[in-house]
């Protein structure tokens, strides 16, 4: 079975740009979490999608978006690139978004650099 | 609000020897609590989650945690350490109520097995 996939692996944009990252879930998974990890701060919550509608979102700043497909793939735009934005974003699926006790699986992440 | 402590950013240990991951939590309410393995440059890997039952919890790779409720404490643990064991580990935690069902994350703990 296919696990959850990103892509780009690695993205370079500069100041100001827009980045759009991308995540195929495992198959039967209907929900798609963001989460930023930046040098020193961790794994930090951005956005949670189910079944096409957003669902909750982190404590960050409205030009991060996303949206979730009807396969359930799911697409994070970032605008306005600012330099601390470089991070690994990682994208996880769980096979209801609705359960308190799933687990996530992660994918292998999209390491954004911005210059 | 929800959080979790990992006290230590890095733990040194002699392989064959039993390693303790540390880690604490702070919930209002029943905590669902997870461990995550993170290898350089990959996602995150599900080791184990305690969701209810049994406070010890066996999982993946020969690891298990035991929950304790009185200490608020969540550890990690393996009877005999490998070099392959040697990774960046994260404890999360989902609280069951409201709207939210991202996990918080510790601030990770980097694990060496020394030959």
């Amino acid at each position: 079975e296919a696990g959850v996939t990103q892509s780009p692996t690695h993205l370079i944009k500069t100041r100001g740009q827009q980045a759009t990252l991308r995540c195929s879930p495992i198959s039967g998974h209907t929900s798609v979490y963001w989460y930023q990890q930046a040098l020193g701060l961790g794994l930090q919550f951005l956005l949670w999608y189910d079944e096409g509608e957003e669902r909750n979102r982190g404590n960050f700043p409205p030009r991060f978006s996303g949206r979730q497909f009807p396969n359930y793939s799911s697409e994070l735009n970032v605008n306005a690139l600012e330099l601390e934005d470089s991070a690994l974003y990682l994208c996880a699926s769980t096979i209801s978004g609705r359960a308190y006790y799933n687990e996530q699986f992660f994918g292998p992440g999209t390491r954004l650099t911005v210059l | 609000a929800q959080s979790v402590a990992q006290p230590e950013d890095q733990v040194n240990v002699a392989e064959g020897n039993p390693l303790t991951v540390k880690c604490t939590y702070s919930v209002s309410g029943n905590p669902y609590l997870f461990w995550y393995v993170q290898y350089p440059n990959r996602g995150l890997q599900f080791l184990l989650k305690y969701i209810t039952g049994d406070n010890l919890v066996k999982g993946s790779y020969g690891f298990e945690a035991e929950f304790n409720k009185s200490q608020t404490s969540f550890h990690l643990k393996k009877p005999s350490a490998l070099v392959s064991d040697s990774a960046l580990y994260f404890c999360a935690v989902r609280v069951p109520s409201g709207s939210a069902r991202q996990l918080t994350f510790g601030s990770g703990t980097q694990l060496t097995v020394l030959p």
